[in-house]
């Protein structure tokens, strides 16, 4: 177990729905990142944040969205949805954003959009 | 922008067999860390080792260790004494930092399959 604690672990939905993913970091961990999983993109950072403050952006559509609350949960919303965005969503943790600072990482969420 | 390498989609070793993946990747950072990352069928991101691009020792770590080669980009993963436990997925990953950023680009992955 990572400590990084990700719901739900699936969800089904219908294009055009919108969701909300949630991440709880580890204790003491103060930097959260986003990644998305699919089969023709392979693993892809989308977005990070370190305490609260969004820090760096990658890949990630402005139908997406995502915040870091003052408890340090952070949700990631997705609308609109589109078929293509089936993937597996990882939510990782580290203490801070430095290089080389191990990334946990929780155990996903399967989102698959019909 | 970096980007990681891993050049051997699928891979099979014998249990208790030594087997080897490659990655090669590119960066423009100065001072940086590598990792490989495995994932089991659970689908868990599971880090497996770490290592210091300034350090000339390899990392290990039980019977996972690494051959760095940091003139050729290279970092490869060798896993000695292979076990059921290791069929999984590996992910080579380097990060990118910039001012209190940081984000892993990984490889896009070697299936290795272990057979009793």
């Amino acid at each position: 177990d990572s400590g990084v604690t990700q719901t739900p672990k699936h969800l089904i939905t219908a294009t055009g729905q919108r969701v909300t993913l949630r991440c709880s970091p580890r204790s003491g961990d103060l930097s959260v990142y986003w990644y998305q999983q699919s089969l023709d993109q392979g693993l892809q950072f989308l977005i990070q944040y370190y305490n609260g403050e969004e820090r760096a952006k990658g890949n990630i559509l402005e139908r997406f969205s995502a915040q870091q609350f003052p408890d340090l949960h952070s949700e990631l919303n997705l609308s609109s949805l589109e078929l293509g965005d089936s993937a597996l969503y990882f939510c990782a943790s580290s203490v801070s954003p430095t290089t080389g600072d191990i990334q946990y990482f929780g155990a996903g969420t399967r989102l698959s959009v019909l | 922008a970096q980007t990681v390498t891993q050049s051997q989609p699928e891979m099979s070793v014998q249990e208790a067999e030594t087997v080897t993946l490659s990655c090669t990747y590119d960066t423009s950072e100065s001072n940086y860390y590598l990792f490989w990352y495995k994932q089991p069928p659970s689908r868990q991101m599971i880090l497996v080792i770490r290592q210091e691009a300034y350090k000339q020792q390899n990392a290990t770590e039980n019977r996972f260790s690494v051959n760095f080669q940091k003139a050729a980009k290279s970092f490869s993963l060798k896993i000695s004494d292979s076990q059921l436990g290791d069929t999984a997925m590996y992910f080579c990953a380097c990060p990118y930092s910039g001012a209190g950023s940081y984000q892993l680009t990984f490889g896009k992955g070697t299936k290795l399959s272990v057979i009793p």
